[in-house]
This record gives C-alpha cells, structure tokens and sequence, in this order.
C-alpha cells in the first residue's frame, strides 16, 4: 500500500522567515496530495492541495509543488506568522479509488515572535 | 466546503463504557469516514461508513468494537464499545466532496475521549 514521509518532524522559524515542509510518497498511482493545518483542540483543516496535472499551486502565503517523477512534494509558507504555529499533516490520495488519504507524521511548526 | 458537526466534542469515559459519536454534515455526501488520532500521533482511517449497509473496515479494527451506522447522506455515528484508556483519542468524522477538478476531503472538529 502507500506510504508517506513527512520531514522535518518539528520546524522552529522567526517570524517573517519561509518555513518548507517535505512529504515523500511511495505509489506512483497516486495522484492528490492534500495538505493539512491542525491547530490545539481541532480538526485538521484542508490549506491547499494540488493534483497531479500541475506542478506548483499558490494561495497567497502558501504554495504547495509536486515532482511527480521524485515523488515528493512540498508546502513552502512564506512569511510566517505567529498564527501559521500548528501540526501540519500531509497527504496522498489516488483519487480514482474509493480509498481515503494516507497521511505523513506530521510536522510540528512554531512560528517564533 | 462543508460544515460536517460532531457530538461530542470531548468527553471523559469509563472503563469498559461505550460512546456513540454523532457526525452531521450540512449537505448530502457519498462517502463518509471515520478516523482516529492517537495523542501526538497522524491519522489512522478506521472505517467508511456506507449507506445503507455494513461499514468497511480497515485492518486491525473490527465491527465489534467500533459498530458504524450510516441511515442517510448527512449523517453517521460511531460507537466506541467497551472503552479501554488505550481508546483515549481525537474520533473524526471525514467527508468526501466531488468538485469540478476532483475530489476533496474535508474533517470535522473531532471528538475527543479520554478514557479513565
């Protein structure tokens, strides 16, 4: 079955800094990979995703690209805030199955004032 | 999107009780999941809950001990039977949307136990 990587597993950044974060993913079939906030005390919430007919997607600080051949993809945010500080969860998916997301281990991101 | 609503959102439990957790979501869906998340630790999927029929299950949890009903689109509960402290964790319901580029899935607040 798939599996998913997720490094680095904690991320320390000043604020203003870019924080990157990087998911590997083992099943070439895959082809949606959804990225997760999870704040204290709540339910992930979907940020971005990206299918695999595009190689890069932004919304405003955030942007998500995929290396379809490397099978790796990253959620870069750029000028972090102190708000951005949560565990952050990436996915995969073969949309074409009625299967449910296989997800990273999750990156813990302090976002430091 | 979707506005998906669980109750309850935390409660204490004890040993060897059972809890049946409520998912709503504001519009009718066809696929409906169930997750669980240990502290500290990713999402494990549980089961889909099907309409109409028997959950599916994925390896390593069983009918028994966490019994699924699905009797509409909007709505689904999961019961945690004979909780034990191993059960302590966040309980999510999951919903799949189908969009104009694909499928997006959505998580509501999530039900938090802890067993005592």
């Amino acid at each position: 079955g798939e599996n998913v990587e997720q490094h680095p597993s904690t991320l320390s950044v000043q604020e203003g800094d870019s924080a990157v974060i990087k998911c590997t993913y083992s099943d070439s079939a895959s082809n949606y990979f959804p990225w997760y906030k999870q704040e204290l005390g709540k339910g992930p919430q979907l940020i971005i995703d990206i299918r695999s007919n595009v190689g890069e997607k932004k919304d405003q600080r955030i942007a998500v690209t995929l290396n379809k051949t490397a099978k790796h993809f990253s959620l870069h945010i750029t000028e972090t805030q102190p708000e951005d500080s949560a565990v952050y969860f990436c996915a995969s998916a073969f949309s074409g199955s009625a299967r449910q997301l296989t997800f990273g281990s999750g990156t813990q991101l302090t976002v430091l004032p | 999107s979707a506005v998906i609503s669980q109750k309850p959102s935390r409660d204490i439990c004890q040993r060897g009780t059972s809890l049946t957790i409520q998912c709503q979501v504001d519009s009718q869906v066809t696929m409906m999941f169930w997750y669980r998340q240990q502290p500290g630790q990713s999402l494990t999927l549980i089961a889909t809950a099907n309409q109409g029929s028997e959950a599916t299950y994925e390896s390593g949890f069983v009918i028994d001990k966490f019994p699924i009903s699905r009797p509409n689109l909007t709505f689904s509960t999961l019961t945690v039977s004979n909780m034990s402290p191993e059960d302590s964790s966040i309980y999510l319901c999951s919903v799949r949307l189908q969009g104009i580029s694909g499928n997006t899935i959505y998580f509501g607040e999530g039900s938090w136990l802890t067993v005592v």
